[in-house]
């Protein structure tokens, strides 16, 4: 069972445009996990954030969580052909349930 | 820096055979996991260990075995391969598991096809 699901499956834009991705998640979280997937490769930790906080920043990334929602939205400012790959929330103590992802292609 | 490591990167197995899929962490971490990724189904849990000594069943542990010979080393078995098993492996760690959360650490995984 997927605890996550990330909206859009598939987003498609230019280079410089602004990219958000969003999670919805079923049960109670203590936080809540955003990953990145290059083509062919394993998963990179992006961001982390806690039931109590409601917004956080990572260099080009913001991510949100709204708990009365049960959401999340990462936002990717600025984007570059770079960041090019699918994207995954994830959530769980200890253990980790992921959605089945977004796949952002950022065309030059 | 050599993060988590996973060995074979890519293997083709004959229906009933076996293998070990092996997995080594060099960051200190308590927990490891193994997953498997299949297209349209994202990643779903194998088998974890929270920490050494202990291995837990994950969401899909039908037709598989770990070990977690010590705390770096956590492999994954398949005593009888099946076409259903055909997926991409990915290893983690992370550095605490139980009520803690972390930012996993992945593998580069390994890419299996059974025939």
């Amino acid at each position: 069972s997927q605890q996550g699901e990330e909206d859009p499956q598939a987003l498609s834009i230019q280079e410089g445009e602004n990219a958000t991705m969003n999670c919805s998640y079923k049960t109670s979280i203590n936080n809540l996990q955003w990953y990145r997937q290059n083509s062919g490769r394993g998963l990179v930790h992006l961001i982390l954030i806690r039931s109590n906080e409601r917004e956080k920043h990572s260099g080009r990334l913001r991510v949100t969580l709204d708990t009365s929602k049960k959401s999340s939205s990462l936002l990717i400012t600025a984007s570059r052909a770079a960041d090019t790959a699918s994207y995954f929330c994830a959530t769980g103590q200890g253990k980790l349930t992921f959605g089945q992802g977004t796949i952002l292609t950022v065309h030059p | 820096n050599a993060g988590v490591t996973q060995t074979p990167k890519f293997q083709v197995l004959k229906t009933g055979q076996s293998m070990t899929l092996q997995c080594a962490q060099d960051m200190n971490h308590n927990s490891m996991y193994w997953y498997r990724q299949d297209p349209g189904m994202g990643l779903r849990l194998i088998y974890y260990s929270a920490s050494e000594g202990t291995t837990d069943k994950g969401e899909v542990p039908n037709g598989y075995n770990v070990s977690r010979l010590n705390k770096r080393e956590f492999s994954l078995r398949l005593e009888s391969a099946a076409p259903s098993q055909t997926s991409v492996y990915f290893c983690a760690s992370s550095e605490a598991g139980g009520q803690g959360s972390y930012g996993y650490t992945f593998g580069s995984g390994t890419r299996l096809t059974v025939v």
